[in-house]
């Protein structure tokens, strides 16, 4: 089984710092997606990558960079959280670009800016 | 644009009854739709997808959606609810771009009552 691991469950920051969430996949995968999970908005695409050091801008990139330096990993960077910005975040791959391909999720990291 | 709208934030059937989720899709071009369900604290899997090989998809766990065109409706049913289908579930439509992107649904929480 494919799997997509996030390294934090639960994420308490305060305003202003500066936050890396880390996503690794572990079956090959060329695309990789950063959504942010908001009670009655569902989920919203911030940033996706196809290959390594190749990003896209999703619906919301504003206030997050990403970062893909290896094929397996996945960044996402927020250069100074704000409150705005507690929400969960998901982390997905998929194998190649087609509009068939499922994605596969980690568990997610809920974040909270204080 | 691409679009989904889940017609219910919330669903309450009791055990043994039958579930019927809707779904509406806005799509320039003939769709690939999907259907996810959240359990809590857990990622995001696949329930099942249409690629226009069949208008009736059957997924696993017993849910089935079918695809109708003329109504632009993708609604999930199942027979017979279990307490363990209590859930978040999302209705997914792939962006036309040949991304890889998916744009979600609101989400609909199905409570499942004995």
């Amino acid at each position: 089984d494919v799997k997509v691991t996030q390294s934090s469950r639960y994420l308490v920051k305060r305003t202003g710092e500066k936050v890396f969430l880390e996503c690794v996949q572990d079956m090959d995968h060329e695309n990789m997606f950063w959504y942010r999970q908001d009670p009655g908005l569902g989920l919203r695409l911030i940033y996706f990558s196809y290959d390594v050091k190749m990003k896209e801008k999703g619906d919301i990139p504003e206030g997050y960079s990403v970062s893909r330096e290896k094929k397996e990993r996945f960044s996402l960077i927020l250069e100074s959280a704000s409150t705005n910005q507690t929400s969960m975040y998901l982390c997905a791959s998929s194998f190649n670009r087609g509009i068939y391909e499922k994605l596969f999720f980690g568990s997610g990291t809920q974040l909270s800016v204080l | 644009a691409q679009s989904v709208t889940q017609l219910d934030s919330h669903v309450s059937v009791s055990e043994g009854t039958p579930v019927l989720l809707r779904c509406n899709y806005s799509s320039s071009y003939s769709p690939s739709l999907f259907w996810y369900v959240q359990h809590p604290n857990k990622g995001l899997q696949l329930l099942l997808k249409y690629t226009s090989a069949a208008t009736l998809v059957k997924g696993i766990n017993g849910f089935e959606a079918e695809f109708k065109k003329s109504e632009t409706s993708f609604h999930l049913t199942k027979p017979s609810a279990h307490m363990s289908d209590a859930a978040e579930y999302f209705c997914v439509v792939s962006d036309a771009s040949n991304t890889g992107k998916l744009i979600f649904g609101q989400g609909t929480t199905l409570q499942v009552k004995p």
